[in-house]
C-alpha cells in the first residue's frame, strides 16, 4: 500500500542550529514533492516544491533535497529561530494530472531559544 | 492578489443536523478545489476536489458531499452529521497547469459534532 512517513512526531533543537526533518514514501512516483508549514488553528501554507528531475531546491534559509532512489527528501532550516517552530507537512504528487497530492501526517518542530 | 474565504469559522452541531460549509476564492479563475478533513493530531485526508464548475470527485466515502455550483465557489454539506465528522475542515485552491501546482489553504472551519 502507498504510505508516506515523516521522521518523527516532534523534534527539538537549540536556536541556530539547523533542522532537518525527512519524508519517506513507498510505492509512489511522484512528478514533484512539496513541503508546507502548518501553525496551530492555522491551514498550512506552502514553502517549496521540487519536482522529480531536481536535486535540490533552497529558499532563503530552507533547502529541501529529493532523493527518487531513496524515496526520500529532507527538509532542512539553517540558522533556526524560535519563530520557525511549527509542524512541517511532506506532501506528494499522488494524481499525475490533476494536481491532487497525499500529505504526510507531519513533524512537530521546536526551535529551543 | 488571491484570497481563499471559509465559513464559519468555528460551528458546534448536534449529531444528526446538516451541515453546509462554504468556501470562496478571489483573484484567481477557473481554480482547482479542494476540500481536506484534519482531525485532532492526525494529518490532512483529502475529501473532495474540483477540476472544474459541476466536476467533483470523492476520495474517501462518507455521508459528506460536496457542490460546486460557481467557478470560484466550493460547498462542503451533509443532511446527518456524525461523531466521526468532528475534525478541522479546510478548503485549498490551486492554479492549473504551468509551475502553479502548490496549494494555498483557506483559515479552515473547526466543526464540532456533540
Amino acid at each position: 500500500s502507498q504510505k508516506i512517513e515523516q521522521n518523527s512526531e516532534a523534534l527539538n533543537i537549540q536556536e541556530g542550529k539547523t533542522a532537518t526533518l525527512t519524508c519517506n514514501y513507498t510505492n509512489y512516483s511522484p512528478a514533484y514533492l512539496q513541503w508546507y508549514r502548518q501553525d496551530p488553528g492555522r491551514g498550512p501554507v506552502f514553502l517549496l516544491l521540487i519536482r522529480e528531475n531536481e536535486k535540490e531546491k533552497r529558499k532563503e534559509r530552507l533547502k529541501v533535497t529529493f532523493d527518487t532512489t531513496l524515496k526520500q527528501s529532507l527538509f532542512h532550516i539553517t540558522a533556526s529561530q524560535p519563530a520557525d517552530s511549527a509542524t512541517y507537512l511532506c506532501a506528494l504528487d499522488a494524481s499525475g494530472g490533476y494536481q491532487k497530492v497525499t500529505f504526510g501526517t507531519g513533524t512537530k518542530l521546536q526551535v529551543i531559544p | 492578489s488571491q484570497t481563499i474565504h471559509q465559513w464559519p469559522a468555528t460551528l458546534v452541531q448536534p449529531v444528526g443536523s446538516p451541515l453546509s460549509l462554504e468556501c470562496t476564492v478571489e483573484g484567481t479563475s477557473n481554480p482547482n478545489l479542494y476540500w481536506y478533513r484534519q482531525a485532532a493530531g492526525r494529518g490532512l485526508q483529502l475529501l473532495f476536489y474540483s477540476v472544474g464548475i459541476g466536476q467533483i470527485s470523492s476520495e474517501v466515502p462518507q455521508n459528506l458531499s460536496a457542490s460546486r455550483p460557481q467557478d470560484r465557489q466550493f460547498i462542503l454539506s451533509s443532511k446527518k452529521l456524525l461523531l466521526s465528522d468532528s475534525g478541522f475542515y479546510l478548503c485549498a485552491w490551486s492554479g492549473r497547469g504551468g509551475k502553479g501546482y502548490e496549494q494555498y489553504f483557506g483559515p479552515g472551519t473547526r466543526l464540532t459534532v456533540t
